[in-house]
């Protein structure tokens, strides 16, 4: 199982990001996804998270409104557009595949974006 | 918003004696499917989370024997029976209905 994050950079506050994830060695498609974030020496804070089809997605309040999860299965992928980006979205974003089954918990390396004039 | 909170926030601990982290939830945890979703992630220094314990005590392919987990409700620990130099990190307990996290214990040598 791999996952690979792309798409960090740093950006000025209230510009746009488009991050992703390209997995592989799994079915894709039978997987929950998720974005989970890490401030600079900070814990981990869940940002959000899609089922198979894309038909039920869920967000941290902090997020809602300005960011948007999707995935394209044809392609392996997992998105995350981060619009109107405060200096407090500043963070390592991992992808994620985890379900409540033995083996079953995955995460990227991380893409650091950064946020700041 | 079920809140997650463990203790203490920082361990430091002799090579080869135990350790335990304690994490208490804002509200039961236990699922009308009977299931208990709580599990426990180590992030070592410089790497990615890498999940230990899944649904309170049961251990991910790997993981060495010396990491248990228990708990009920609101109630959780991880036991580390005997600290090895490898443990180093902070460890996570995370409750995976509403993907909540604790806000970690760092784990050091003594």
């Amino acid at each position: 199982v791999q996952l690979v994050e792309s798409g960090g950079a740093l950006v000025q506050p209230g510009g746009s990001l488009r991050l992703s994830c390209a997995a592989s060695g799994f079915s894709y498609n039978d997987y929950w996804m998720s974005w989970v974030r890490q401030a600079p020496g900070k814990g981990l804070e869940w940002v959000a998270r899609m089922n198979q089809d894309g038909t039920k997605k869920y967000y941290v309040d902090s997020v809602k409104g300005r960011f948007t999860i999707s995935r394209d299965n044809g392609q392996n992928s997992l998105f995350l557009q981060m619009n109107s980006l405060r200096v407090d979205d500043t963070a390592v974003y991992f992808c994620v595949r985890d379900c409540s089954t033995s083996g079953c918990s995955n995460w990227g390396q991380g893409t650091l974006v950064t946020v700041s004039s | 918003d079920v809140v997650m909170t463990q203790s203490p926030l920082s361990l430091s601990v002799t090579l080869g004696q135990p350790a335990s982290i304690s994490c208490r939830s804002s509200q039961s945890l236990l699922e009308s499917d009977g299931n208990t979703y709580l599990n426990w992630f180590q992030q070592r220094p410089g790497q990615s989370p890498r999940r230990l314990i899944y649904m309170v005590s049961n251990r991910d392919p790997g993981v060495p024997d010396r990491f248990s987990g228990s708990g009920s409700g609101t109630d959780f620990t991880l036991k580390i029976s005997r600290v090895e130099a490898e443990d180093v990190g902070v460890y996570y307990c995370m409750q995976a209905r509403q993907w909540t996290f604790g806000q970690g214990t760092k784990v050091e040598i003594k």
